[in-house]
């Protein structure tokens, strides 16, 4: 069962341009991870905010986490062609279960 | 390169047909999971094994059975395959499975089921 669910659902933009990507779920968590996949490529990693954290950065890179309305979201500033991916937010409930994806967002970032 | 290794990359079978897939954990993890995706249900976690022992467990079938064994590689065995069971299997692993931890993915089993 999903979790987390992103939206959108896809996301085309120019090169230079931010892009924004949503993520809504639906029982508290301790966690909420964002991962990135190229097509038909292995998951990886991008930034990771504790239930008690409201924004993070990492390059590019910029989280936010609502609590309170159970949304997070992604910012990737000045985005570069490189930068097309799929987009997913995973969640660690309370309950600690392993991570729960969402179905994730399509970027395409056009040069 | 994630350090994590599954073999093999692609597998086509058919229905009805055993199969057994592969997972080297980076070195050091002792935690491994295995995912399913699939276009219409997305990533789904199947199960998570941690230095031998059962952790947890998702959506997994009676049909497919995993584990973790003393070198800490881990096997996913999938039978009676069906068509449904197409899809993309991934390993991941961690240090130590915790819930605050990030996963290293491998690049994926596809597997065909015709």
């Amino acid at each position: 069962s999903q979790q987390g669910e992103e939206d959108p659902q896809a996301l085309s933009i120019q090169e230079g341009e931010n892009a924004t990507m949503n993520c809504s779920y639906k029982t508290s968590i301790n966690n909420l991870q964002w991962y990135r996949q190229n097509s038909g490529r292995g998951l990886v990693h991008l930034i990771l905010i504790r239930s008690n954290e409201r924004e993070k950065h990492s390059g590019r890179l910029r989280v936010t986490l609502d609590t309170s309305k159970k949304s997070s979201s992604l910012l990737i500033t000045a985005s570069r062609a490189a930068d097309t991916a799929s987009y997913f937010c995973a969640t660690v409930t309370t309950g600690n279960t392993p991570l729960v994806f969402g179905k994730g967002t399509r970027l395409s970032v056009i040069a | 390169d994630s350090g994590v290794t599954q073999t093999p990359k692609h597998l086509i079978t058919a229905t009805g047909q055993r199969v057994t897939l592969r997972c080297s954990p980076r070195s050091g993890d002792l935690s491994v999971y295995w995912y399913q995706q699939s276009l219409d249900q997305g990533l789904q976690f199947l199960i998570q094994y941690y230095n031998g022992e059962e952790r947890a467990k998702g959506n997994i079938l009676e049909r497919f059975s995993a584990q973790q064994f003393p070198d800490l590689h881990s096997e996913l065995n999938l039978s009676s395959l069906e068509l449904g069971d197409s899809a993309l299997y991934f390993c991941a692993s961690s240090t130590m499975g915790g819930t605050n931890e990030k996963l290293f993915f491998g690049s994926g089993t596809q597997l065909s089921v015709l």
